[in-house]
């Protein structure tokens, strides 16, 4: 079936303008996760969606950064006031329930703040 | 705060030399994942090891996890240039966070 797709792949903007992420999970998949990585570096956790709980957004590094998930399906991640520390890919990843460890990822978005 | 670190950093292979990549944790995980990216790719599951000392194998892959929970290592035997990549070891100290180690970025030499 369909992996994870994430849109756009690229995405060029201007400092201090906003900018908004698409995560679309593998159907029936309850768990979500935003990740950024930054050049040559390790994944760092964002937010976490399960099912219809409250998200777990204490990744978030300020309040610029928001995300939401429309009926337990597509995740958007929106940058405000983008600023150019934020330039990295940003990976969503989702599995298939809250006892199912295995994460599957998406191609990423790659962000950069000009 | 949480801090999983893996070492080493880089690592150059002669083709058909052998490859171990460690990862500590800074606190007790309830399980480790280990994950591949191959560059330009994104993160890619292999494997995960919920139990103290538990080891296991996929071929010429081999993983561990110690006894306290709180390190794992994979090996990886007689490399060949497809096992190039980054590997990541992750894991969850008990909450709905993933944390993800600094990865190991392996060279394989023809």
């Amino acid at each position: 079936g369909a992996g994870v797709s994430q849109s756009p792949s690229n995405k060029v903007t201007e400092k201090g303008k906003d900018v908004e992420l698409r995560c679309d999970p593998i159907s029936g998949h309850t768990a979500l996760y935003w990740y950024r990585q930054s050049l040559g570096q390790g994944l760092e956790f964002l937010i976490y969606f399960q099912g219809n709980s409250a998200p777990d957004k204490s990744g978030l590094p300020s309040d610029r950064f928001s995300a939401e998930r429309t009926g337990g399906s597509v995740s958007t991640l929106t940058i405000q006031r983008t600023q150019q520390e934020d330039s990295a890919v940003y990976l969503c990843a989702s599995r298939s329930g809250q006892w199912s460890y295995e994460q599957y990822f998406g191609p990423g978005t790659r962000l950069t703040v000009t | 705060g949480q801090q999983v670190m893996q070492i080493p950093q880089y690592q150059h292979v002669q083709e058909g030399e052998d490859f171990t990549t460690y990862c500590n944790s800074s606190t007790t995980l309830s399980n480790i994942q280990w994950y591949k990216q191959r560059p330009g790719g994104h993160p890619v599951f292999l494997i995960q090891l919920v139990k103290s000392g538990e080891v296991k194998k996929q071929k010429r892959l081999t993983f561990q996890f110690g006894e306290a929970k709180k390190n794992s290592s994979l090996h990886i035997t007689a490399t060949q240039t497809t096992d190039v990549g980054t590997y990541f070891c992750a894991g969850p100290p008990g909450g709905n966070q993933f944390y993800f180690g600094t990865g190991t970025s392996l060279t394989v030499i023809p």
